[in-house]
């Protein structure tokens, strides 16, 4: 019940293209939702985040959209570029008694081609 | 403000030997979790301090310990080590507990040999 699942593990996308990546979780007291992107030697970076009472959240090119009866979520990257070459995790945490614990999905490694 | 900072940033190591890695969080941020990251296993929970009490844990085996400073700073060490234990090993600091935004240093990338 602590999982996440993430879909697909890896994704070409043409440049210009949209990129979208998929999650979905079974633990219905999880209460945050967040996106980390990760390049090669990094650690992870929070890329944007969403918590449950809304259905979608937009950034720049990067949006989520939340579905709370599905218990689902995911990325979707407007307009791809080069750059944006790197691994995707999407997570999930609740903050229960004091303790706050991040489950992340298995990591989406996105290409994009120029 | 300088970011979260992992030393040593990379290790290797013998069966049976241990290891401890280091952690300076962001400048006044309290709380610092762990990370093991592998490519088979993904990104994996170890523990989180606050205030120096250990607030949660991972399903880790006992080999696998931290603790967290007075100045927020915190170590986490590995004893008696496997092949396993191979992984990139991530530390993140946030503010508070519950604001779920992590920040996460680099890592210590750790071989066992």
């Amino acid at each position: 019940q602590q999982q996440v699942k993430q879909s697909p593990q890896s994704l070409i996308v043409q440049k210009g293209g949209i990129s979208i990546i998929n999650c979905a979780y079974e633990n219905t007291a999880f209460d945050y939702f967040p996106w980390y992107q990760q390049f090669p030697g990094k650690g992870p970076a929070l890329l944007i985040a969403i918590r449950p009472d809304v259905s979608e959240k937009k950034e720049g090119r990067f949006t989520i959209s939340f579905n709370k009866s599905a218990k689902q979520f995911s990325l979707h990257i407007m307009d791809s570029q080069p750059g944006d070459s790197a691994t995707y995790f999407c997570a999930a945490s609740n903050y229960i008694q004091g303790a706050q614990k991040l489950v992340f999905g298995q990591g989406t490694r996105l290409t994009i081609n120029p | 403000k300088a970011g979260v900072t992992q030393t040593p940033r990379y290790l290797i190591k013998t069966r049976g030997q241990q290891v401890t890695l280091s952690c300076s969080p962001i400048s006044g941020h309290r709380s610092v979790s762990w990370y093991q990251q592998t490519p088979g296993q993904g990104l994996q929970f170890l523990f989180e301090y606050f205030s120096e009490t250990q607030r949660n844990k991972g399903n880790f085996p006992g080999r696998f310990s931290g603790r967290q400073f007075s100045n927020s700073r915190s170590e986490m060490n590995v004893s008696t080590l496997e092949l396993g234990d191979s992984a990139l090993y991530l530390c993140a600091s946030s503010p508070n507990l519950g604001t779920g935004e992590l920040f996460f240093g680099e890592g210590s990338r750790l071989t066992v040999l």
